[in-house]
């Protein structure tokens, strides 16, 4: 069964602390995963696609990898504004199907 | 503003109501999605609409009812709802159905007493 999974469920850092947030997953085959941001009171921002092993992208203070079964998602010297809930999504390369995590909801205290 | 506006921001209904939440994009995206999110879950796929046909419609319950009559705009038609319909609903677009770089709105927070 196709499955999406992200730990911890919630992260307490002090700014300036780094630190990662992971998603593993169980699909038959990946087309893609995504990573997205959200902030209470408002819908998801879509920051990443990343679509094979080994690949890495980056957005500020932010650094997604992949690897066969999980991805991370690095946060460098973090701000309070970067307190949000992170969600991870996969799309399997059958069907239409897209599922996401439950998410991790970051603190950063100044 | 993200280029997906979904109105109400929030809405309380009783479960013998009728209401409608409604979603815009002027991002000239041709697919259109509802999702559900409640608290501890993940994002659950409703419903998508590509050039204003429905081409999944995820086991969602009669009692939630979409219609698109036109590729900007997107409705969800809501009656005789239960406690458990409680949720965030959020509006999505992107470019085509299978492009999930999606376009999200900022949701309509649904309280069913």
């Amino acid at each position: 069964e196709d499955q999406v999974t992200q730990s911890p469920e919630a992260l307490r850092l002090q700014e300036g602390e780094s630190s990662s947030l992971n998603c593993s997953y169980t699909v038959s085959g990946l087309r893609g995963l995504f990573w997205y941001r959200q902030d209470p009171g408002k819908g998801p921002e879509f920051l990443f696609t990343l679509y094979s092993a080994g690949e890495e992208k980056e957005k500020e203070r932010l650094k997604a990898t992949l690897t066969k079964k999980e991805s991370f998602l690095h946060i460098t010297a973090p701000k309070p504004e970067d307190s949000a809930t992170y969600l991870c999504a996969v799309q399997p390369n059958t069907g239409n199907q897209f599922y996401f995590g439950t998410g991790t909801s970051l603190t950063v205290i100044p | 503003e993200t280029g997906v506006t979904q109105t109400p921001r929030h809405l309380v209904m009783g479960m013998t109501n009728k209401k409608s939440l409604k979603c815009e994009q002027h991002l000239g995206h041709n697919a259109m999605y509802w999702y559900k999110q409640s608290a501890k879950k993940p994002l659950e796929l409703m419903f998508v609409y590509n050039f204003k046909e429905q081409t999944e419609n995820n086991s969602v319950p009669s009692r939630f009812s979409p219609e698109c009559p036109n590729s900007s705009h997107l409705f969800l038609h809501l009656h005789t709802l239960q406690p458990e319909d409680s949720a965030l609903y959020l509006c999505a677009s992107s470019q085509d159905p299978g492009d999930y770089g999606y376009t999200f709105g900022s949701g309509t927070r649904l309280t069913v007493v």
